[in-house]
């Protein structure tokens, strides 16, 4: 059986400082992993995956993630946040299981 | 560019109605999906599809049904639409075969309104 926990609901970063989505996932074999991406009134746009090649996996908009087996983790970074990463992010460990989503809200 | 089209964007419709929300996709793809999106719930799965004629239960079943009789259409129905099941839906499909590992594409959703 596959879950997958994303671990808050509601994250706040300034402008330019770094932002951390945080997902943990099981797995009863082994994953693929997705970040995706929706902003306000718009559809679901895809970021990332990873699917057993590198475990860092580079995005759009300068987004990455890292999956680390040992910690059941696939954790989304950006080293600058940017007024449009505003958004919600929702982790997916092999599809369909979604999480509950990140709210990204960027202050100036 | 791989295409998921919703038949409505936005659809209002009376307690007890039945409700079709359609959804076609033009990759030939396999699998296609049912998502309903609701506010801190994320999107939890109603049904899917990995091929024509064959469907299964998602995580919220209860009060839809699915047809899939062409591969690129797959439709929900609400058989009697009640006012929980005001969400946003969204359609999805993707390729891969017998599990569903690659990249899912998804349709811009249709906002129902059940009053």
């Amino acid at each position: 059986a596959q879950s997958v926990t994303q671990l808050d609901s509601h994250v706040s970063v300034s402008e330019g400082t770094p932002v951390l989505l945080r997902c943990n996932y099981s797995s009863s074999y082994s994953p693929s992993l997705f970040w995706y991406v929706q902003h306000p009134n718009k559809g679901l746009q895809l970021l990332l995956k990873y699917t057993s090649a590198a475990t860092l996996v580079k995005g759009i908009n300068g987004f990455e993630a890292e999956f680390k087996k040992s910690e059941t983790s696939f954790h989304l970074t950006k080293p600058s946040a940017h007024m449009s990463d505003a958004a919600e992010y929702f982790c997916v460990v092999t599809l369909p299981n979604f999480g509950k989503g990140t709210s990204l809200l960027v202050t100036p | 560019d791989v295409k998921v089209t919703q038949s409505s964007r936005y659809l209002v419709k009376r307690t007890g109605e039945k409700v079709f929300l359609e959804c076609v996709q033009d990759m030939d793809h396999e699998n296609m999906f049912w998502y309903r999106q609701d506010p801190g719930l994320g999107l939890r799965l109603i049904y899917f599809s990995y091929d024509v004629k064959m469907k299964e239960k998602g995580d919220i079943p209860e009060g839809y049904s699915v047809s899939r009789e062409k591969k690129e259409r797959f439709s929900l129905i609400l058989e009697s639409a009640s006012t929980n099941q005001t969400s946003m839906y969204l359609c999805a499909s993707n390729t891969g075969s017998p599990l569903p590992r690659y990249e899912q594409y998804f349709g811009p959703g249709t906002r129902l309104t059940v009053t």
